[in-house]
């Protein structure tokens, strides 16, 4: 079965934590992005990575960091500088064919909230 | 300006209807257009991309690229209550490192 999988589905964050958001797919896509959504809102971009061991800084990187150790994997983790992080985020790949038509795929989603 | 706009909707079709849902984007190096479905509490499932200016049918969807006019829309014909979700239009620009770029989303409604 292949996909992207995101884990956990829910998280709750006491003020002042570090948590760490699982993303994982077997696709055997060289891209990976993390995407943030609030309410009534569309996605913004975390950050995203292209090849193993890089990444780059989306639109709203403050707050958040990667890594890129393995192509199948790409965690997050918020940290305690994310100060309204609650939130659902997105995790997706994409074959990288140049910088065109690059369809991305998206996991189930991790649902955010800070207590 | 937006880079990408939506109109927020909620739009409301009968079932049966064709659904119109409307995208304009600011970049003129814009290369390639998704449509994507995301239902409440959902991620989003992508259902259309198109690269050429015209039409392109799957189905019931049919997405429609004017370069000239920077406006991509996607029509779905004889609408059924479970197309009732929010459709998101991206944007990918090579001018922008091939990130894609989402619109707010149209929530669209089908009433049986």
């Amino acid at each position: 079965d292949g996909g992207i999988t995101q884990s956990p589905k829910y998280l709750f964050r006491k003020e002042g934590q570090n948590v760490t958001l699982s993303c994982e797919q077997n696709l055997n896509h060289d891209a990976m992005y993390w995407y943030r959504q609030d309410p009534g809102q569309g996605l913004r971009l975390i950050y995203y990575s292209q090849i193993v061991n890089d990444f780059q800084k989306g639109d709203i990187a403050e707050g958040y960091s990667v890594s890129r150790e393995k192509k199948e994997s790409f965690p997050l983790t918020v940290t305690s500088a994310q100060k309204n992080p609650t939130a659902f985020y997105l995790c997706a790949s994409s074959i990288v064919r140049g910088l065109v038509r690059n369809e991305q795929f998206f996991g189930p989603g991790t649902r955010l909230t800070v207590l | 300006q937006k880079e990408v706009e939506q109109n927020s909707g909620p739009l409301s079709v009968p079932e049966g209807a064709i659904a119109s849902l409307n995208c304009t984007y600011s970049d003129r190096g814009s290369q390639s257009f998704f449509w994507y479905r995301q239902y409440s509490g959902k991620s989003p499932e992508l259902i259309m991309s198109i690269y050429s200016n015209g039409d392109k049918e799957d189905g019931r969807f049919t997405a429609q690229l004017n370069k000239a006019s920077q406006y991509v829309s996607l029509l779905i014909r004889d609408s059924q209550p479970s197309d009732s979700a929010t459709y998101l239009c991206a944007v990918n620009s090579y001018n922008q490192g091939g990130k894609l770029i989402f619109g707010q989303g149209t929530e669209l409604s089908v009433k049986p």
